[in-house]
């Protein structure tokens, strides 16, 4: 059964702070892991990672894969009030079209 | 339409009533999926349908929830003699592309609270 694990669960910071959010899975024929941002209800697309060692980068966000070690990370540098959030992972394989989630990082970023 | 769209947003109901929760996509996208979250929880798959293909419906947790999905658009969520631990936020996606490229865009969700 495919597994994502994420960590910490729950992180405090304040605003400037450079924070790290941690993504383990397991799944068998891995094609894609994803990560998603929840501010209130409806989780919005951040980034999709396929292969390793290549950054992905979207202003103060990056994300980056490890499929040997089975984890990504997404950073988040010098952070604003508006980062808070729940940050999702989430992995999907080459047999189904489900994507399966990981509980979830509850961010709160104080001025 | 512009977005996903879910109604009702909130539903309150007593144990044993069945209710329905509907799914409006975006226009044009064939693949649909339901999702539940629970508080504090990451979300929970239910039910994935892709165009005319039968539905993958191995995330629904028992007989007593089923979803359709009409001339391949609306879908609707029926879960029958609600139990409290059916309490939870649904979620509804779409994707243009079976999520080929990741982006599923999500409805604002609808909360269910069975008393």
């Amino acid at each position: 059964e495919d597994k994502v694990v994420q960590s910490p669960l729950s992180l405090v910071v304040h605003e400037g702070d450079t924070v790290t959010l941690n993504c383990s899975y397991e799944v068998t024929n891995f094609r894609s892991l994803l990560w998603y941002k929840q501010e209130k209800k409806a989780p919005t697309f951040l980034f999709m990672l396929t292969s390793s060692g290549i950054e992905k980068k979207s202003g103060r966000l990056s994300s980056i894969l490890d499929k040997k070690e089975l984890f990504s990370i997404l950073n988040i540098t010098a952070t604003q009030t508006g980062d808070s959030a729940i940050y999702l992972c989430a992995v999907r394989n080459n047999y189904g079209q489900n994507f399966v989630f990981g509980p979830g990082t509850r961010l709160s970023v104080l001025p | 339409g512009a977005g996903v769209s879910q109604s009702p947003s909130n539903k309150v109901t007593e144990k044993g009533k069945d209710v329905e929760l509907r799914c409006d996509p975006i226009s044009g996208h064939t693949a649909l999926y339901w999702y539940r979250q629970s508080l504090g929880q990451g979300l929970e798959f239910l039910i994935y349908f892709q165009g005319n293909s039968a539905p993958d419906k191995s995330g629904l947790p028992s007989d007593r929830f089923s979803a359709e999905r009409t001339g391949g658009s609306v879908s609707t969520l029926t879960i029958q003699r609600t139990q409290q631990e059916d309490s939870a936020v649904y979620l509804c996606a779409s994707s243009s592309s079976g999520g080929a490229t990741g982006e599923l865009f999500f409805g604002e969700g609808s909360r269910l609270t069975v008393l």
